[in-house]
């Protein structure tokens, strides 16, 4: 298994630019989940999805974020305009929900830097 | 809410020697899951070892063990014959064990840095 994979790896980009990470869960996996981390807060979870549908997206900091999956194999984390305060690691995880919930797996991250 | 708190932002072992990371956490319920990951300098979060509250036997997983303390609120990683393999930075992580659809939410701390010395 590939395991979880997301691109870019880094993203460099200038203030006001729209900027759009991916990630590819593991195959067979029903729950995705977007995180961000950063010196100031850590590990945050942004919003995650069971089976495509959004559960909990309390963690987006504002409008300028935004998030889909399409289909069980993917899904996007945009950010349009981007500002410096979004330069952070972003990390993808999937797992298989199956009631009482398990492991959650994470990918390599992608790198923000906003200029 | 639940909330996860180390205290320990650094840590420092020397290589063969035993360490043991400290993690706090707050809740009102009575069944969830436990984790502890570890992040290297690569970024790549791994999975070290997890602790379901509902089972009193402490978790192990070779050179890695719990002390989970259930009504202290307290869950600690003892790391046995450390190496420098070993040298990351460590979260320790709550997630609800309740049914429904908000049980895989994740609440990590802050992080623990972990030196291992030659």
């Amino acid at each position: 298994d590939a395991g979880v994979i997301q691109s870019p790896r880094h993203e460099v980009t200038e203030m006001g630019q729209e900027v759009t990470l991916r990630c590819k869960p593991i195959s067979g996996h029903n729950s995705l989940f977007w995180y961000r981390q950063t010196m100031m807060r850590g590990l945050e979870l942004l919003i995650y999805f069971n089976n495509n549908v959004p559960i909990d997206d309390s963690g987006m900091p504002e409008d300028r974020f935004s998030a889909k999956m399409p289909n069980a194999s993917f899904s996007t984390l945009k950010i349009q305009p981007s500002e410096p305060r979004d330069s952070a690691v972003y990390f993808c995880a999937s797992s298989f929900f199956r009631g009482s919930g398990n492991e959650q797996f994470f990918g390599p991250g992608t790198r923000l830097t906003v200029l | 809410a639940q909330t996860v708190t180390q205290s320990q932002p650094e840590m420092s072992v020397q290589e063969a020697e035993t360490v043991t990371l400290s993690c706090t956490y707050d809740t009102s319920e009575s069944d969830y899951y436990l984790f502890w990951y570890k992040q290297p300098p690569s970024r790549q979060m791994i999975l070290v070892i997890r602790q379901e509250a509902y089972k009193q036997q402490n978790a192990t997983e070779n050179r890695f063990s719990v002390n989970f303390q259930k009504a202290a609120k307290s869950f600690s990683l003892k790391i046995s014959d450390s190496q420098l393999g070993d040298a990351a930075m460590y979260f320790c992580a709550y997630r609800t064990r309740v049914g429904g659809g908000a049980t895989n939410k994740l609440i990590f701390g802050t992080g623990t840095l972990l030196a291992v010395q030659p």
